[in-house]
């Protein structure tokens, strides 16, 4: 059974850079199959995608978080990260990461069908 | 970006009723969307893609119909753990997806 788990710092100073990553068991993040992407949701609020990144480290992010944000891969230790630079107040939020599955063309198959459990990151001095 | 919206934000129905839920995408998604559920302290569920598609173990109750830009999420007997929010969510303009602001779905 395919397990996403996420890990990292529960709180950040404002300014400072949050980084998370996710470990992915019972499968391989090498797949051709697979998109692995990060969301997030602020306390009570609802779900923003943060961006995705391919095996091969092709990344895509969302524009509104572009100049912040660096997704990577370590296919050795089946793992992908999360970096968001300049955090502030408004980056506190559970951070998820997923899974999307496409085909060979690069057509989305299923969207995010495995997830993390996430991990609530605070941003506070 | 595709705005997704999502109405009501809160619908109260009794258990054993039927639960309708609607979602509009500012511009054609064909049928490339998805509904999720979430419950409290919980990771978002895959309940339905491709508008209509259920979700592997995924019963049978809930469905999901529409296609372009008004798509529909119905459950149609709900049980205690139907319970919860609901997203959509747009994947026709990947890698660029984006959300609806959900739909609380409350016992009445």
């Amino acid at each position: 059974q395919l397990q996403l788990q996420e890990s990292g710092p529960g709180l950040v100073k404002p300014s400072e850079t949050l980084s998370l990553t996710c470990t992915v068991s019972g499968g391989s993040i090498s797949s051709s199959s697979y998109y692995w992407g990060w969301i997030r949701q602020p306390p009570g609020k609802g779900l923003e995608w943060i961006g995705s990144i391919y095996y091969s480290g092709s990344t895509y992010y969302n524009p509104s978080l572009k100049s912040r944000v660096t997704i990577s891969v370590d296919t050795s230790k089946n793992q992908f990260s999360l970096k968001l630079s300049s955090v502030t107040a408004a980056d506190t939020a559970v951070y998820y990461c997923a899974r999307l599955s496409i085909t060979i063309f690069g057509v989305v198959i299923t969207p995010f069908d495995y997830w993390g459990q996430g991990t609530l990151v605070t941003v506070s001095s | 970006e595709i705005v997704m919206t999502q109405s009501p934000a809160t619908l109260s129905v009794s258990p054993g009723e039927r639960a309708t839920l609607s979602c509009r995408a500012s511009q054609s998604v064909s049928s490339n969307l998805a509904w999720y559920q979430q419950k409290p302290g919980q990771a978002p569920r895959l309940l339905i893609y491709g508008a209509s598609t259920r979700a592997t173990g995924i019963p049978a109750r809930f469905s999901g119909s529409g296609s372009g830009t008004e798509f529909t999420l119905t459950i149609s007997s709900l049980q205690s753990e139907d319970f919860a929010v609901y997203y959509c969510q747009q994947y026709n303009n990947w890698p660029l997806v984006t959300f609806g602001q959900g739909t609380k779905l409350e016992i009445k």
